[in-house]
């Protein structure tokens, strides 16, 4: 029962450098999200899709792309790595895009960038 | 825009001691409630959630009540464990929409 599974859990990127983060999910969830946390700020939406094949910005997309070409996998890419990206990253699914539905939460990918 | 304002940390208790975690929210429509709970190196987790007015949600002796004339979903737990120490993340997630807005978190300590 392995739910939303992030790879890698941990990297260190120099400045420049690009690197391409995997979320997958097998509870067949329609929608995807990707987060990031940052301390005192609580998580703020990167990009999500409510489907595959589709993709949206959230909150603060800058600097990060995404793809879902599976219904499973949702793929947050960074393609030129700056020190303010430094944060953990959190992947999360629900079934359907209504307001009564919890997010599931994959356990993060610490990222830092020097 | 829609947001949740949280009481800031830490919080230290001893253990048995009663806990509160103030959050207030604001947004259009009516949105429903979250607590999430992250414990260390882990992603964040359910704790309950109240999708109307006058709700209330509960689990692992946690609890919290949908209060519309206040805008507030307030985290109660009669006597805390060790084991609860984490952050407490409370969300909402508004009327016609998909997105979830966060809290910024408040950590909880329990001193044996």
């Amino acid at each position: 029962n392995a739910g939303v599974t992030q790879t890698p859990k941990f990297r260190v990127l120099k400045t420049g450098q690009s690197m391409t983060l995997l979320c997958a999910q097998d509870m067949n969830h329609e929608y995807m999200y990707w987060y990031r946390q940052d301390p005192g700020m609580g998580l703020r939406l990167i990009h999500y899709s409510v489907g595959e094949g589709t993709t949206a910005k959230g909150e603060v997309p800058d600097g990060y792309n995404v793809s879902r070409l599976k219904k499973q996998n949702f793929l947050l890419g960074l393609e030129s790595a700056a020190p303010s990206q430094t944060s953990v990253y959190f992947c999360a699914s629900t079934p359907t895009g209504g307001r009564n539905s919890p997010l599931h939460f994959g356990n993060g990918t610490r990222l830092t960038v020097t | 825009g829609d947001s949740v304002t949280q009481m800031e940390g830490p919080v230290t208790l001893s253990e048995e001691a009663f806990l509160t975690i103030n959050c207030t929210y604001t947004a259009t429509g009516y949105p429903s409630l979250f607590w999430y709970v992250q414990y260390p190196g882990e992603g964040l987790q359910l704790l309950l959630k109240a999708t109307k007015a006058d709700d209330k949600g509960s689990n692992k002796g946690f609890e919290a009540t949908y209060r519309k004339e206040t805008t507030s979903f307030h985290l109660e737990k009669g006597s805390v464990q060790v084991s609860d120490s984490a952050v407490y993340f409370c969300a909402l997630s508004a009327t016609g929409g998909f997105k979830t807005i966060f809290g910024a978190g408040t950590r909880l300590f329990v001193k044996a």
